[in-house]
């Protein structure tokens, strides 16, 4: 079944403990972005990449790391979380970063920091 | 810079009633897409309808159907014949394949309520 995975759904946490979210999509698409969504805020991208040789920052990178080592992984790191970091994450891909291209969404991850 | 504009914050509708949702955006481009999502309560997005813009026609998937004004920068979504299935939150998007980042720019949402 093509789709995008994010682990973990749920995550509680402390702030300043590093944390890690993985997205993964089996569709082979070379674009991969991350979102997140607040409310009254709709979703605001937080970083993308087009291929695993650019990526870059959305609207909201602040707090924010990813990496692109390989085609179908595209982790969001935040090193050091802090309470206005508490939202609903989603990973999204689609086949290419241009064009009318279809974006999938994983099922996102709720993260509370405390 | 795009934005989008979504002025209700929640909507009801009968079951087997018609409601429209309501969605303005602000571009200087001419060349763009525009996305309706929904989200019911599991979180997932799933597209709904999409429209391009340089097509004048209205797309049009089974009960949910959109009004859009290019040159009044509307897109509004009609659902026909509406089913408790329905409720849901409903983003209204936007995305312009020169935009950097190729990303969605979403309105606030609206939450839809049917009643039975």
């Amino acid at each position: 079944e093509a789709q995008v995975t994010q682990n973990p759904r749920y995550l509680i946490t402390v702030t300043g403990k590093k944390l890690t979210v993985t997205c993964s999509q089996n569709m082979n698409h070379e674009y991969m972005s991350w979102y997140r969504q607040d409310p009254g805020l709709g979703l605001r991208q937080i970083y993308y990449s087009m291929n695993v040789e650019v990526t870059d920052k959305g609207d909201v990178p602040e707090g924010y790391k990813v990496s692109r080592k390989e085609k179908r992984n595209f982790p969001l790191i935040l090193e050091s979380p802090s309470p206005n970091q508490t939202s609903l994450y989603f990973c999204a891909s689609s086949l290419s970063g241009t064009g009318f291209n279809e974006q999938y969404f994983g099922p996102g991850t709720r993260l509370t920091v405390t | 810079a795009q934005t989008v504009t979504q002025s209700q914050p929640e909507m009801s509708v009968q079951e087997a009633e018609t409601v429209t949702l309501s969605c303005t955006y602000d571009t200087s481009e001419s060349d763009y897409y525009l996305f309706w999502y929904k989200q019911p309560p599991s979180r997932q997005m799933i597209l709904v309808i999409r429209q391009e813009a340089y097509k004048q026609q209205n797309a049009t998937e089974n009960r949910f159907s959109v009004n859009f004004q290019k040159a009044a920068k509307s897109f509004s979504l009609k659902i026909s014949d509406s089913q408790l299935g329905d409720a849901a939150m409903y983003f209204c998007a936007y995305r312009t394949p020169l935009l950097h980042g190729n990303k969605l720019v979403f309105g606030a949402g609206t939450i839809l309520r049917v009643k039975s």
